[in-house]
């Protein structure tokens, strides 16, 4: 079973604080993804990456940034908090040979407030 | 741009009767369509997906779906509701060559005893 593991489940942090949010997955998929989930927003594409040091912005990357230094490891982070980044944190992976058609699976997700 | 529309926010059903929940896909190429559910405190998981083959794709838990190219819907059903099905349920689009998925804003479905 593909495993997508997330640090935390619940973080409380200050505004202006540097947050970093990690997701781990182990199946060696090429592509990771970071979205956020807002109620009646659905899911929406932070950013992803489809290989070591390489990321691509998604529909929502202001005030965001990631890094992948390890195929398994994709971190989201945020430079200097704010009350709108309040929101779940979903991380996701997929194999990476088919593109749009592929499935994705999914951590438990990162509930993050910021007071 | 590519758009997924989830036309009712909130269902509710008793046990035991169908479940229909809607789903408008935007066209302008193939689509692969796919439904995902989110169980409260859960991540999300694959209910099914379609990527042009047959039209009608069944799936996980007795949950079914048809491509319908000329309405440009994807409705999930299920012939009989069960309280366990009470969850958060996307519809997903995406299209060949693109990495990426774009949500609908999710489906609330309640299911009363």
């Amino acid at each position: 079973d593909v495993k997508v593991t997330q640090s935390s489940r619940y973080l409380v942090k200050r505004t202006g604080e540097k947050v970093f949010l990690e997701c781990v997955q182990d199946m060696d998929h090429e592509n990771m993804f970071w979205y956020r989930q807002d109620p009646g927003l659905g899911l929406r594409l932070i950013y992803f990456s489809y290989d070591v040091k390489m990321k691509e912005k998604g529909d929502i990357p202001e005030g965001y940034s990631v890094s992948r230094e390890k195929k398994e490891r994709f971190s989201l982070i945020l430079e200097s908090a704010s009350t709108n980044q309040t929101s779940m944190y979903l991380c996701a992976s997929s194999p990476g040979l088919a593109g749009g058609t592929e499935t994705q699976y999914f951590g438990p997700g990162t509930r993050l407030l910021v007071l | 741009a590519q758009s997924v529309t989830q036309l009712d926010s909130h269902v509710s059903v008793s046990e035991g009767t169908p479940v229909l929940l809607r789903c408008n896909y935007s066209s302008s190429y193939s689509p692969s369509l796919f439904w995902y559910v989110q169980h409260p405190n859960k991540g999300l998981q694959l209910l099914l997906k379609y990527t042009s083959a047959a039209t009608l794709v069944k799936g996980i838990n007795g949950f079914e779906a048809e491509f319908k190219k000329s309405e440009t819907s994807f409705h999930l059903t299920k012939p009989s509701a069960h309280m366990s099905d009470a969850a958060e349920y996307f519809c997903v689009v995406s299209y060949t060559g693109r990495r990426a998925l774009t949500f609908g804003s999710g489906t609330r479905l309640q299911v009363q005893p």
